[in-house]
């Protein structure tokens, strides 16, 4: 079974907007990461989040973690049509050696 | 470039049949992982391997197998090929075991059984 599960699973904004996804997982956490994928090729990472950490910042990119309610949510500002992509949440479920990812949410950004 | 090559990049084989898919991980990296990514299935991790040794395993039928050689290099092994095996395979490497950090991720190799 997926440990994250994103949310939406599609969406579609116009160039400059802000995208938010959302991901929620199951067990407790070392730390939650996020990875991007455009269309057939390998996934890139983003960003990690530290289970004690809240909020972390990288470029255009903001990533929340709120264990208490097991959930995270990256937030691309001003997105660009080369943002582009499929986005997926990987916790590693305190397990070690096993990244477990979401089915990823589909971003579309129109110029 | 993610510095994990894995070969090949497509593959086209029939049913019953058997293929081998390579990883090189990227320089100095002693874990490799092997993950799935199907439309139905997402991407579902199969196996990892630390420095030749198994150390965490996913949801990998028993027609596939894999191992990590002593160059580090791993090969994930299909058989008995159905239909529903078709999918992207990608190959994943780190430096090293335990919590798990980032994950370094090749092109992948698709497979198509038909």
């Amino acid at each position: 079974s997926q440990q994250g599960e994103e949310d939406p699973q599609a969406l579609s904004i116009q160039e400059g907007e802000n995208a938010t996804m959302n991901c929620s997982y199951k067990t407790s956490i070392n730390n939650l990461q996020w990875y991007r994928q455009n269309s057939g090729r390998g996934l890139v990472h983003l960003i990690l989040i530290r289970s004690n950490e809240r909020e972390k910042h990288s470029g255009r990119l903001r990533v929340t973690l709120d264990t208490s309610k097991k959930s995270s949510s990256l937030l691309i500002t001003a997105s660009r049509a080369a943002d582009t992509a499929s986005y997926f949440c990987a916790t590693d479920g305190n397990q070690g050696g096993k990244l477990i990812f979401g089915q990823g949410t589909e971003l579309s950004v129109k110029p | 470039d993610s510095g994990v090559t894995q070969t090949p990049k497509h593959l086209i084989t029939a049913t019953g049949q058997r293929v081998t898919l390579r990883c090189s991980p990227r320089s100095g990296d002693l874990s490799v992982y092997w993950y799935q990514q199907s439309l139905d299935q997402g991407l579902q991790f199969l196996i990892h391997y630390y420095n030749g040794e198994e150390r965490a395993k996913g949801n990998i039928l028993e027609r596939f197998s894999a191992q990590q050689f002593p160059d580090l290099h791993s090969e994930l092994n299909l058989s008995s090929l159905e239909l529903g095996d078709s999918a992207l395979y990608f190959c994943a490497s780190s430096p090293g075991t335990g919590n798990t950090g980032e994950l370094f991720f090749g092109e992948g190799s698709r497979l198509t059984v038909l």
